[in-house]
């Protein structure tokens, strides 16, 4: 049972180009979690998906950031016009979403270089 | 957003010792959870609990799901070299997962 995917592991952008993170969570779950962690520091919340709905954006910058979780395919944190301020680590998590319960598992994370 | 209560925030022990840290938060959780986080890596999950006053082992790892709902710990017996990196509990209310902001434990051989 292949864990939380996400890809790429690193990206190296220059300040004012977009960045794409995917994340594919496991098998058999349909909830997504991003969140982002700066160098010794804890997880920041960012947005919380089910399929084609964002039911939880409170932890996001309003502006140049989004997040998708199409019907079909990856989760998709897009940054446009970066900045060196959003060099860190985005990390996605996801769980079954059946209620009650839960247990969340996370990826490997992506590594947001900003030159 | 809510974050726990979680300490201590730093810890040096000799190799072979045993270790306690634990979280709390002044809400309601139905579920608490227990993550190891190595350097360039994501959280993995070491210990799920789901019901209060639940006890937990994994190895030399044992968490308690406290009985106000309000609290865990989580216990290492035994340190040894690799159980250095970041420890972070997370609670779920129902509808939000809450993350401690982390416990980082180093082991002196």
């Amino acid at each position: 049972n292949a864990g939380v995917m996400q890809n790429p592991r690193h990206l190296v952008r220059r300040r004012g180009q977009e960045a794409r993170l995917r994340c594919s969570p496991m098998k058999g779950h349909s909830h997504v979690y991003w969140y982002r962690q700066l160098p010794e520091e804890g997880l920041k919340f960012m947005v919380y998906l089910q399929k084609e709905n964002i039911i939880d954006e409170s932890g996001m910058p309003k502006e140049r950031f989004s997040a998708e979780f199409p019907k079909e395919g990856p989760s998709i944190l897009r940054i446009q016009q970066v900045v060196r301020g959003d060099s860190a680590a985005y990390f996605c998590a996801s769980s079954r979403g059946t209620g009650g319960a839960e247990t969340q598992y996370f990826g490997p994370g992506t590594r947001l270089l900003v030159l | 957003g809510q974050q726990l209560n979680q300490s201590p925030q730093s810890m040096f022990i000799q190799e072979g010792e045993d270790v306690s840290m634990n979280c709390t938060s002044s809400s309601i959780f139905n579920t608490w959870l227990w993550y190891k986080q190595d350097p360039g890596e994501g959280p993995v999950l070491l210990i799920a609990l789901y019901k209060a006053g639940e006890l937990t082992s994994n190895g030399r790892l044992t968490a308690q799901f406290g009985i106000t709902r309000k609290d865990s710990f989580l216990n290492i017996s035994a340190s040894i070299p690799s159980d250095v990196g970041i420890y972070f509990c997370a609670g779920f209310t129902g509808n939000q997962f809450y993350f401690g902001t982390g416990t980082s434990l180093t082991v002196i051989p």
